[in-house]
């Protein structure tokens, strides 16, 4: 079965290092999420691209998150520099163009000491 | 932030039992996603709805979207331990909109 695949699984990073995350989604999903989730609560969305567009970024904060998909296929997301507040799993998803079935990742865990 | 209203937001029950849950929300959606949460995992789906007085079954689990296109519930028939986890309900107003979710149920089943 296909699956979102995400990398890396763990971080520690120090506060004001910087930080990426990678995602390769399901094949053909042209649709692909970030998403944020802190314990407790459910995910929150970060960014949404349609291939290499944004689509939806006004959850992004922008002075220190970045995120790109330049070939419309696999896309990163970035932090620098990190903050204690930005711990956190970092989830990816994907869809099928404007699909209403979303898939997620495993997920990508940040400690940030 | 989120909109949905997720109940109840934890529960213990015994193996065998019969798990209900909801969601519900002041505005409509066009399509209701169910998915289940292991610690430390992403989010699995589960069932997917998208008309609304729509009854799906996934093995033991049955999910119903409501006819105000407000609601949604998921039923868990004869709990295993392996149902344990967080259950989130996530909305969709229209294909390719942001998907909103609960605050989540956090399942626990006594052996």
């Amino acid at each position: 079965e296909a699956e979102v695949a995400q990398s890396p699984r763990y971080k520690i990073t120090e506060k004001s290092q910087a930080v990426a995350f990678w995602c390769d989604p399901i094949s053909g999903h042209a649709t692909l999420y970030w998403y944020r989730q802190i314990l407790g609560q459910g995910p929150e969305l970060l960014v949404q691209f349609q291939d290499e567009s944004v689509v939806d970024d006004s959850q992004l904060p922008k002075d220190r998150f970045s995120a790109e998909r330049l070939k419309g296929v696999d896309s990163t997301l970035k932090i620098q520099p990190a903050e204690l507040g930005d711990s956190a799993m970092y989830l990816c998803a994907s869809s099928s163009t404007y699909g209403n079935t979303i898939y997620f990742g495993e997920g990508s865990w940040l400690t940030v000491v | 932030g989120q909109q949905l209203n997720q109940s109840p937001q934890s529960m213990f029950i015994q193996e065998g039992e019969d798990v209900s849950m909801n969601c519900t929300s002041s505005s409509i959606f066009n399509t209701w996603l169910w998915y289940k949460q292991d610690p430390g995992e992403g989010p699995v789906l589960l069932i997917a709805l998208y008309k609304a007085g729509e009854l799906t079954s996934n093995g033991r689990l049955t999910a119903q979207f409501g006819i105000t296109r407000k609601d949604s519930f998921l039923n868990i028939s004869a709990s295993i331990p392996s149902d344990v986890g967080i259950y989130f309900c996530a909305g969709l107003r229209t294909s390719g909109s942001r998907l909103t979710f609960g605050e989540g149920t956090q399942l626990t089943v006594n052996p």
